[in-house]
């Protein structure tokens, strides 16, 4: 089976920084999306882990511990245009994505 | 390149009606996918595909079909709509090299069954 885990709801502070958790349990895991989903809109790309490690991509840095079953997405220098979901999503096997629900975050000035 | 595009951006169904719901990628990629998003919800595979003339099932494929005869078109097929129909759509399609992969989304179908 499968479970993926992230906090349903989060808020911060314009300029600070938050991280997002993830957490999963699942068979045949090969790799970890990240997705940020404004309401109404496309989910869009942010990143992608398949090693250990953390990855930077300006001020967003996504970060996997495949034997922790553990992943997290940072966001660094916050804006309130960064207020949106953001959703984890764990690829299973050759294609398959399973999603958790996604982490509502709410960035206020 | 247009990336992904999805028709119709929003339709009104009567049960048991049928439809289709087209899917249109101009990026040359292999994979191609289609998601349901219910509100408040995340996305849910339905059914996906890793080349032309290939396809198969995801999390939620009951009431669904599709079919995969060129790299760039997934339709997805509803032949009987219910009530539990009602979501959002939307297909995507990606590619992969080596440990990098990146997927893009279509703007969805937003599609209500009554």
């Amino acid at each position: 089976g499968q479970n993926i885990d992230q906090p349903t709801e989060m808020t911060a502070t314009e300029g600070a920084i938050v991280q997002i958790n993830c957490t999963y349990q699942t068979s045949g895991f090969n790799g970890l999306f990240w997705y940020q989903q404004h309401a109404g809109e496309a989910p869009t790309f942010l990143s992608y882990n398949v090693l250990d490690g953390l990855e930077e991509k300006g001020r967003f840095s996504s970060f996997l511990s495949r034997s922790k079953g553990y992943s997290y997405l940072l966001l660094k220098e916050l804006q309130m245009k960064d207020s949106a979901s953001y959703l984890c999503a764990v690829k299973q096997g050759f294609q398959k994505l399973v999603f958790g629900t996604g982490t509502r975050l709410l960035v206020s000035p | 390149n247009a990336g992904v595009t999805q028709t119709p951006k929003f339709r009104i169904l009567k049960i048991g009606q049928s439809m289709t719901l087209q899917c249109t990628q101009d990026m040359n990629h292999n994979y191609m996918y289609w998601y349901r998003q219910d509100p408040g919800m995340g996305l849910k595979l339905i059914y996906y595909s890793v080349g032309a003339g290939i396809t198969d099932k995801g999390e939620v494929p009951n009431g669904y079909n599709v079919s995969r005869s060129t790299t760039e078109d997934f339709p997805l097929r509803l032949e009987l709509a219910a009530p539990s129909q009602t979501s959002v759509y939307f297909c995507a399609s990606s590619y992969e090299t080596g440990t990098q992969e990146t997927q893009y989304f279509g703007p969805g179908t937003r599609l209500l069954v009554l």
